[in-house]
């Protein structure tokens, strides 16, 4: 039974380049959301979709993020240009609809930005 | 604003040494409160999900018990497997966002 699935798992990237992270939500899962965790803030929440369709990115930090979901089993975030302080951990998770709020979270993209 | 604050910052107990952890949280009506197990280099593993003040779940060693203002994380005779963050969130009604702690990061020596 396969959980979250994020690609890659670790970036790393010069400031200034496109970076584009990748989710595979578990399959039947209505919703999704991506998250940034770091030390100094913890686990924050970027953006969150339900079927498909963004709900609300009051969560993404700046114009540079910008998130995706062309369907039902695929999500993309993607940071254009990057810069240093993007360096973070970025999961994503999904949750099962009209059911228990249970978010599940995937392994998590580590992206460091030099 | 909803607040959620989770003490200690780190704990460090003996192989078999109980103890607790507390999640105390300031919200306008709420809707469920979960805990999550995190290792290092990996993502928030579900532990509980809390609805109720009196409400108790169990898992292994662990038991979560909430209350109207806070929520704790009992860990019974841990082992060193059990070393990992903890993190506390809480969601609220009509909504559909989880806030989190910042968690407990627990070590248990052999």
């Amino acid at each position: 039974d396969a959980g979250v699935i994020q690609s890659p798992r670790h970036e790393v990237t010069e400031m200034g380049q496109e970076v584009t992270l990748r989710c595979k939500p578990i399959s039947g899962h209505n919703s999704l959301f991506w998250y940034r965790q770091t030390m100094m803030r913890g686990l924050e929440l970027l953006i969150y979709f339900n079927n498909n369709v963004p709900i609300d990115d009051s969560g993404m930090p700046e114009d540079r993020f910008s998130a995706k979901m062309p369907n039902a089993s695929f999500s993309t975030l993607k940071i254009q240009p990057s810069e240093p302080r993007d360096s973070a951990v970025y999961f994503c998770a999904s949750r099962a609809g009209g059911g228990p709020d249970t978010q599940y979270f995937g392994p998590g993209t580590r992206l460091t930005v030099l | 604003e909803d607040q959620v604050t989770q003490s200690p910052e780190a704990l460090r107990l003996q192989e078999g040494e109980s103890s607790s952890l507390n999640c105390s949280y300031t919200v306008s009506g709420l809707r469920g409160l979960f805990w999550y197990r995190q290792d290092p280099g990996k993502g928030p593993e579900f532990l509980f999900t809390l609805y109720s003040a009196g409400e108790e779940k169990e898992k292994e060693r662990l038991k979560a018990t909430l209350t109207k203002k806070e929520s704790f994380l009992h860990i019974t005779a841990p082992k060193p497997e059990d070393s990992a963050t903890y993190l506390c969130a809480v969601q609220v009604r009509n909504d559909y966002k989880l806030s989190f702690g910042a968690g407990t990061t627990v070590t248990v020596r052999a």
